[in-house]
């Protein structure tokens, strides 16, 4: 079945770049998504690439998706203490197959150092 | 509306009791899911829907669990006779086709006592 693959774990100082990793086994994916998870909140969409993209930029977050190895990662440029959060990668939308639930990863937890 | 509204967002009920969940998809939205993410984050897939009927329902338990998405209302989850593992967070979600960005709501944080 599909599953989605992510470190439990991330460490990154102040200002420097955050990269998660993502890992995904569908190979029909037609969205792959990012949430952000806050303590004690929902989740909010922060960004998402179409499968047919490489990369997608908006501001300090960078998506680069590498479909021949299932690869999505998530950069986060110049880190600040409001990004400390759960991460989730998604994917989702096999539009030719019923079964186009979204597959969620078990979040990465970013950790800020001052 | 823009927003997935989800309510309530706090519910607490003693084991046994029923207990009822909404959410108001995004208009223009079809297709609505509902997801449970309990202990360590975990998202477990329930039920969605395409329009008001039931699209894939594999993630629902057998027993206890409904859920209708009515035209004109907003969607419901309902748990009957809950049991002290069906403590998690609810979310919902909404989207426009079956392959588009989905955007989830706050979530209902139920708690069984």
């Amino acid at each position: 079945g599909e599953d989605v693959e992510q470190s439990l774990f991330l460490s990154v100082r102040e200002g420097d770049s955050s990269v998660i990793n993502c890992t995904y086994t569908d190979s029909s994916s037609t969205y792959l998504y990012w949430y952000k998870q806050e303590p004690g909140a929902g989740l909010q969409l922060l960004t998402y690439i179409f499968s047919n993209m490489d990369m997608k930029q908006d501001q300090r977050l960078t998506v680069l998706l590498n479909k021949k190895d299932k690869h999505l990662s998530l950069r986060i440029a110049d880190t600040q203490t409001g990004d400390s959060a759960i991460y989730f990668c998604a994917e989702s939308g096999a539009p030719m197959n019923r079964d186009d639930k979204i597959i969620f990863g078990k979040g990465t937890r970013l950790h800020i150092l001052p | 509306g823009e927003e997935v509204a989800q309510t309530p967002k706090h519910l607490v009920r003693g084991e046994g009791q029923k207990a009822k969940l909404y959410c108001a998809p995004i208009k223009g939205h079809s297709y609505v899911f509902w997801y449970q993410q309990v202990l360590k984050n975990e998202f477990k897939f329930l039920i969605s829907f395409q329009n008001e009927n039931v699209f894939d329902e594999t993630g629902m338990p057998k027993e206890r669990f409904s859920a209708k998405c009515l035209p004109n209302s907003p969607c419901s989850l309902e748990i009957q006779a809950t049991k002290l593992e069906d403590s998690a967070v609810y979310f919902c979600a909404s989207s426009q086709d079956r392959a588009a960005e989905a955007f989830f709501g706050q979530g209902t944080r139920l708690t069984v006592v």
